[in-house]
């Protein structure tokens, strides 16, 4: 099945560096890359997407990048501030079907100011 | 607020009980996902339903069981509890039952085995 392995676990920054977060996935068939971000006692939320038929997405601060061909992508983070702070997990699934959506084992992001 | 209802929102019960979290998904969303997420864990994917059916399933144990409602609100059994269950419990939906779309979280249940 789906395997998604995520780097680093741990991630410390100060206010207005850069963070990146990498995954790799082992399914080929996977088209359908999430991130999610969860803060400390809460829910987690989508904050960006990226389907296999783009390479890159921005939204604003955020932007995703996607290589197929090495199975990887990675979520870039930009003048990062403490309310970044936070876990965040990718995901990987096939957009056809009833497919299970497999979450990475999360990165702790610490922005400090 | 994402829409998903989940209850309890806290649970603490000893080892061998049997206990069952509820989910109510957002108005409209066909396809209800549980996960569990240990101390310092990923998400792992426990089961998926759609429109009642079970459609895809994950790493669920024996003893754990689910089940989604004709009014779409879905329950899962924990049962045998043992310490390791302990956890966090979150219910998940989405409008159809393709995983291409965004998952909506509910607030967890958290789940502790003494």
């Amino acid at each position: 099945g789906e395997n998604v392995e995520q780097h680093p676990s741990t991630l410390s920054v100060q206010e207005g560096d850069s963070a990146v977060i990498k995954c790799t996935y082992s399914d080929s068939a996977s088209n359908y890359f999430p991130w999610y971000k969860q803060e400390l006692g809460k829910r987690p939320q989508l904050i960006i997407d990226i389907r296999s038929n783009v390479g890159e997405k921005k939204d604003q601060r955020i932007a995703v990048t996607l290589n197929k061909t090495a199975k990887h992508f990675s979520l870039h983070i930009t003048e990062t501030q403490p309310e970044d702070s936070a876990v965040y997990f990718c995901a990987a699934s096939r957009s056809t079907g009833f497919q299970k959506l497999v979450f990475g084992t999360g990165t702790r992001l610490l922005v400090s100011p | 607020d994402s829409g998903v209802t989940q209850t309890p929102k806290h649970l603490i019960t000893a080892t061998g009980q049997r206990v069952t979290l509820r989910c109510s998904p957002r108005s409209g969303d066909l396809s209800v996902y549980w996960y569990q997420q240990s101390l310092d864990q990923g998400l792992q994917f426990l089961i998926q339903y759609y429109n009642g059916e079970e459609r895809a399933k994950g790493n669920i144990l024996e003893r754990f069981s689910a089940q989604q409602f004709p009014d779409l609100h879905s329950e899962l059994n924990l049962s045998s509890l043992e310490l390791g269950d302990s956890a966090l419990y979150f219910c998940a939906s989405s409008p159809t039952g393709g995983s291409d779309t965004e998952a909506f979280f509910g607030q967890g249940t958290r789940l502790t085995v003494v």
